[in-house]
Parts: structure tokens; C-alpha cells; sequence
């Protein structure tokens, strides 16, 4: 089935610095990417939808100037947290429709973000 | 506005003992619905969705969910449960069918799966 690929699975960084994760759909072609985030023991939220070769959708609240959205091809979307802050510290997931199967959503396997 | 609600926050089962897992919507149309499971750090693993006709759905490891339009509901169901099956399950409604095809979560079971 389609695979949609995380990296980094986690990561620790320094309040200040950025951090990139990147999500490539592996066997199947990802027009739309889905950015969720997570905070410990909640359900996910929608942060953005990235679309290949446009401006990403952000939802309410999002600052689109913190978490950056680049879908430069169509089989690779990355986030990424500028001047990364403790309180950015969550598990953040992708998630591509899955024409493979039926419809449906393919998503990654996580990026836990630890800001310190 | 769609939403979707998971009423049970945890709940503990015994292994072998049968499973329901509540989800409730709220949406205009004919809804999409999915349910997923999560391992503690782990991404999201597609049980089963319902799109249309037969309303008892089956899906992997044994998991079914049955779509009741009177009551707005998409319960997760499995007859005797593994304690492989601890994890955190969320019903999710496609929110934006035909437009941005966006996934709304519920907030999630918490299943604990005792000897």
C-alpha cells in the first residue's frame, strides 16, 4: 500500500534554532499533504494543508510564519518551526489521500519535537 | 460545523472480553468515516473506514464498526480482545468531502487491555 515516510522520527533542539521534518510519499504521487500536531494525550489537529506548487492553507490560529509549509514536488512536503520555542515542543504528523487505496489517508510515522 | 465526539476518554478491558468503542458526528451530508489506531509514539494505522452501502464494516485485526445514520454514530467493535490491541483509538469524519477533504479527529479512546 502507499507509504507515506517521516524523518526524523525525533528530534532535540535549542529554543531558537529551526527545525525541518520531512514527509515523502514513497510509492504513490502526493498532491495534498496534510500537517497535523499533537499534543500529549489529545487528539490531533489540522495545522495546514500544503499543495504541490502553492501556497499552503493554514487553519485558524496557525501562525504560517512559524510553521513553514514547502510542497516543492510531488512526492515531498516539509515543515518547518522557526525559532523553535519549548512551548513547540509535540508530536507532529503528515498525511497524504491515498488514491491506492480507495480513498482514504495515508499518514507518517510521527516526528517527536523537543525544544529545550 | 462537523465534529466528532469519542465520549470514552479510557476505558479498561480484559483480554478476551469484548470491545465497543463509542464515536458520535456532527455533519450535513453523508459523512466519510475512518477509524484509526495509534501506538504510544507512533503514527496512525487505518482500521477500517465507511463510505457507503452495507453499514457493518469490517476491517483489520478483526475490528468492525457499524455506520447507524438515526443516531449519528460509527461505533468500533471487536468480539475478544487482544492485549496487543492497548493502544489509543480515534474516529475521524472527512470535514471537507468535495472541497478540502480534511480529516476532523475526536479526541480519542484511551483502550487498556488487562490480563
Amino acid at each position: 500500500g502507499a507509504v507515506v515516510s517521516q524523518h526524523p522520527s525525533w528530534v532535540i533542539c535549542k529554543s531558537g534554532t529551526s527545525v525541518k521534518i520531512e514527509c515523502r510519499s514513497l510509492d504513490f504521487q502526493a498532491t495534498t499533504m496534510f500537517w497535523y500536531r499533537q499534543f500529549p494525550k489529545q487528539s490531533l489537529m489540522l495545522m495546514a494543508t500544503s499543495n504541490e506548487g502553492s501556497k499552503a492553507t493554514y487553519e485558524q490560529g496557525v501562525e504560517k510564519d512559524k510553521f513553514l509549509i514547502n510542497h516543492a514536488s510531488l512526492t515531498l512536503s516539509t515543515l518547518t518551526v522557526t525559532s523553535a520555542h519549548p512551548e513547540d515542543s509535540s508530536f507532529y504528523i503528515c498525511s497524504a489521500p491515498d488514491s491506492l487505496r480507495d480513498y482514504g489517508y495515508t499518514f507518517g510515522s510521527g516526528t517527536r519535537l523537543t525544544v529545550v | 460545523a462537523q465534529s466528532v465526539t469519542q465520549p470514552d476518554i479510557h476505558i479498561t478491558v480484559s483480554e478476551g472480553a469484548s470491545l465497543e468503542l463509542r464515536c458520535n458526528y456532527s455533519y450535513g451530508a453523508t459523512p466519510y468515516l475512518f477509524w484509526y489506531v495509534q501506538s504510544p509514539g507512533q503514527g496512525l494505522q487505518l482500521l477500517l473506514k465507511y463510505f457507503s452501502g452495507d453499514t457493518l464494516v469490517q476491517g483489520i485485526k478483526g475490528f468492525e464498526a457499524e455506520f447507524k445514520r438515526s443516531q449519528s454514530s460509527f461505533n468500533l467493535r471487536k468480539p475478544s480482545v487482544h492485549w496487543s490491541d492497548a493502544a489509543e483509538y480515534f474516529c475521524a469524519v472527512d470535514g471537507g468531502r468535495g472541497a478540502t477533504n480534511k480529516l476532523i479527529f475526536g479526541t480519542g479512546t484511551l483502550l487498556a487491555v488487562q490480563p
